[in-house]
């Protein structure tokens, strides 16, 4: 069981907006958590980092906030490329990192 | 182009002994851990632990540590995740990604199914 939590699915329209949320005690700790897209059968991809900082080429409609234990990934605008899975991670002390049970996108 | 290269696919008989390779390339291959990540079919993804191919220094995740090992041969910049008896809950996919601090991985490799037949 992971130590960091979160939703098994969202679900949001074509142009809508969606927020995942990831709950665990290390994000409340440090600022330091990152979220990852996974298409099927595919690596997963880095699309935010330090809570809200997005990678050169990771569009803007992907943003990412903390409060608390609880860290958040919206995407804005969604569109049909977006269905996939969600993880988030976050630094976990000793330079050891923790993954979430991951949340499934649906586009309808 | 920073690119982390893995095999694609390997089937084996639980007690058997397997090697599978990550290959870096468009970067300096010494100053950067290489992690190990594991997802098991249809769940999410476990770090297993990484290591820096400077000197081969390993830490691992208390839930993987005694069953796999990481190495390194600098001379063509690869690492390894190895097992010497491997287990029918071994079967999984395995990523390697370049760690560059805390949370933050971002450079995977492709990929390395590994099935593993009881």
């Amino acid at each position: 069981q992971s130590a960091l939590t979160q939703p098994a699915s969202v679900s949001g329209s074509p142009g809508q907006s969606i927020t995942i949320s990831c709950t665990g005690t290390s994000i409340g700790t440090f600022n330091l958590v990152s979220w990852y897209q996974q298409h099927p059968a595919k690596a997963p991809k880095l699309m935010i980092f330090d809570v809200s900082e997005r990678p050169s080429g990771v569009s803007n409609r992907f943003s990412g906030s903390k409060s608390g234990n609880t860290a958040s990934l919206t995407i804005s605008g969604l569109q049909a490329e977006d269905e996939a899975d969600y993880y988030c991670s976050s630094y976990a002390g000793s330079r050891v990192p923790l993954f979430g049970g991951g949340t499934k996108l649906t586009v309808l | 182009e920073v690119q982390l290269e893995q095999a694609g696919t390997e089937v084996k008989k639980a007690g058997e002994s397997l090697r599978i390779s990550c290959k870096g390339s468009g970067y300096t291959f010494t100053s950067y851990w290489i992690a190990w990540m594991r997802q098991m079919p249809g769940k999410g993804l476990e770090w297993m632990g990484r290591i820096h191919p400077s000197d081969s220094y390993t830490v691992f995740s208390p839930s993987f540590e005694g069953h796999a090992t990481f190495s390194v041969d600098k001379s063509i910049n690869t690492v390894y995740l190895q097992w010497s008896s491997l287990k029918a809950s071994d079967t999984a996919m395995y990523f390697c990604a370049r760690w560059e601090a805390a949370a933050t991985f971002e450079y995977w490799g492709q990929g390395t199914l590994v099935t593993v037949s009881s």
